[in-house]
């Protein structure tokens, strides 16, 4: 089944030490996204890629960077983690840019930060 | 601002009940509309996307929209247990496609 895979489900880092998140996907969308979910909270998007056109949100701190060095993969790297920054972390993609086009998610990593 | 309100709940409807789940947004120009499910500790589950006015059913769940008024509703009909879960609505404003979720709305249905 296409699908979208986050590795690794759950991930503990202490504070300030680099982490790298993945994501990959079988469903060949143009489109990857990654969001940032806290408790009880809406999903906020970091940033974005079509194809390999990089698209960060204004908001988003320089601690998060994301590469996506093919179609299938996407990394997302929180340079030097902060307590604020333990929370679920999601991939989504969408096969292009239409309006219409639907979300599709992964099951998400969630980062402890000590 | 472009924005997307939700009670954020908890809303608790008998097993068997219709469950109504409600959500307004704040871009008049919004074009697509989308509600996910989310159980606890989980990813988002897509349910139903919806774009034009009027009502759209898929299985036992309706979703509703009304343009005018800027509101988009989902409808759960026979209510389960299993259907306990938090309830995201998002919205796409138009041009590319980035969503706008709300905060959600938690489910609880009740044996």
């Amino acid at each position: 089944d296409a699908m979208v895979i986050q590795n690794p489900r759950y991930q503990v880092t202490q504070f300030g030490k680099p982490v790298t998140l993945s994501c990959s996907q079988t469903l060949n969308h143009n489109v990857m996204y990654w969001y940032q979910q806290k408790s009880s909270q809406a999903p906020k998007l970091l940033f974005h890629y079509y194809d390999k056109d990089f698209n960060n949100e204004a908001d988003t701190p320089d601690n998060f960077q994301s590469r996506r060095p093919n179609t299938s993969f996407c990394f997302l790297d929180i340079r030097s983690p902060g307590l604020g920054d333990a929370a679920m972390y999601l991939c989504a993609t969408s096969r292009g840019t239409s309006s219409y086009n639907e979300q599709f998610f992964g099951p998400g990593t969630r980062l402890t930060v000590l | 601002q472009k924005e997307v309100e939700q009670n954020s709940g908890p809303l608790s409807v008998p097993e068997g009940a219709i469950a109504s789940l409600n959500c307004t947004y704040s871009d008049r120009g919004s074009q697509s509309f989308f509600w996910y499910r989310q159980y606890s500790g989980k990813s988002p589950e897509l349910i139903m996307s919806i774009y034009s006015n009027g009502d759209k059913e898929d299985g036992r769940f309706t979703a509703q929209l009304n343009k005018a008024s800027q509101y988009v509703s989902l409808l759960i009909r026979d209510s389960q247990p299993s259907d306990s879960a938090t309830y995201l609505c998002a919205v796409n404003p138009g041009g590319f496609n980035k969503f706008y979720f709300g905060s959600g709305t938690k489910l609880n249905v009740k044996p």
